[in-house]
């Protein structure tokens, strides 16, 4: 069984301040990893994944995500957020290797851009 | 390329009815997996369709109920609600299996 850790629930920072959010994950296999966005009454995008190859992953919007093998994690970066990014983030993994799309997702971490 | 469409975006509901939500994939995408979201019980996977056959399913009673369509669309069914329904459901498509997922705006579903 897999399980996805998000240890922060609220991040506060002020605007063009740099922001990580953490998202550690247990599995018995290898997995492949998301991070999601979701906005008000909206769905969830896709910001970036990391599938295989280089560990640093870019994604949209100016994120990037670091996957660490050997801490189990990927964390989530950005160099100086913007009002627009206040919304809540999802990690997520799943491992394909049964097959299908099973995703489980994290518990979430609103981040509140503040001017 | 249009994006996963769920229809209807709102639903209220009482107890004991049963309901059904629809789900458009986006064009040429043949997986369609639903999730329910919940302040308490956060994103839990429901199941998965893929050409018309549920492929993998979460641990949710037999009350939740799902089937996908030869045009890849899908339906999910609820019977016999219960207040605990009350939720955001969401739909995602993907190409195929083992592929990764863009979801749709979502259903909020309230049970009164």
């Amino acid at each position: 069984a897999q399980s996805v850790t998000q240890l922060d629930s609220q991040v506060p920072v002020f605007e063009e301040a740099p922001v990580e959010l953490r998202c550690n994950y247990s599995s018995s296999v290898s997995v492949y990893l998301f991070w999601y966005v979701q906005y008000p009454n909206q769905g969830l995008q896709l910001l970036l994944k990391y599938l295989s190859g280089s560990t640093l992953v870019k994604g949209i919007n100016g994120f990037e995500a670091e996957f660490n093998k050997s801490q189990t994690s990927f964390h989530l970066r950005k160099p100086s957020v913007h009002i627009s990014d206040t919304a809540e983030y999802f990690c997520a993994v799943s491992d394909f290797t049964g097959g299908g799309n099973k995703l489980t997702f994290g518990t979430g971490t609103q981040l509140k851009v503040e001017l | 390329k249009a994006g996963v469409t769920q229809t209807p975006r709102y639903l209220i509901k009482t107890r004991g009815q049963q309901v059904t939500l629809s789900c458009s994939p986006i064009s040429g995408h043949r997986s369609v997996s639903w999730y329910q979201q919940t302040p308490g019980q956060g994103l839990q996977f429901l199941f998965e369709y893929f050409s018309e056959t549920q492929r993998n399913k979460g641990n949710f009673p037999g009350r939740f109920s799902g089937r996908q369509f030869s045009n890849s669309r899908s339906e999910m069914n609820v019977s016999t609600l219960e207040l605990g329904d009350s939720a955001l459901y969401l739909c995602a498509s993907s190409l195929r299996r083992n592929n990764e997922q863009f979801f749709g705006p979502g259903t909020r579903l309230t049970v009164l």
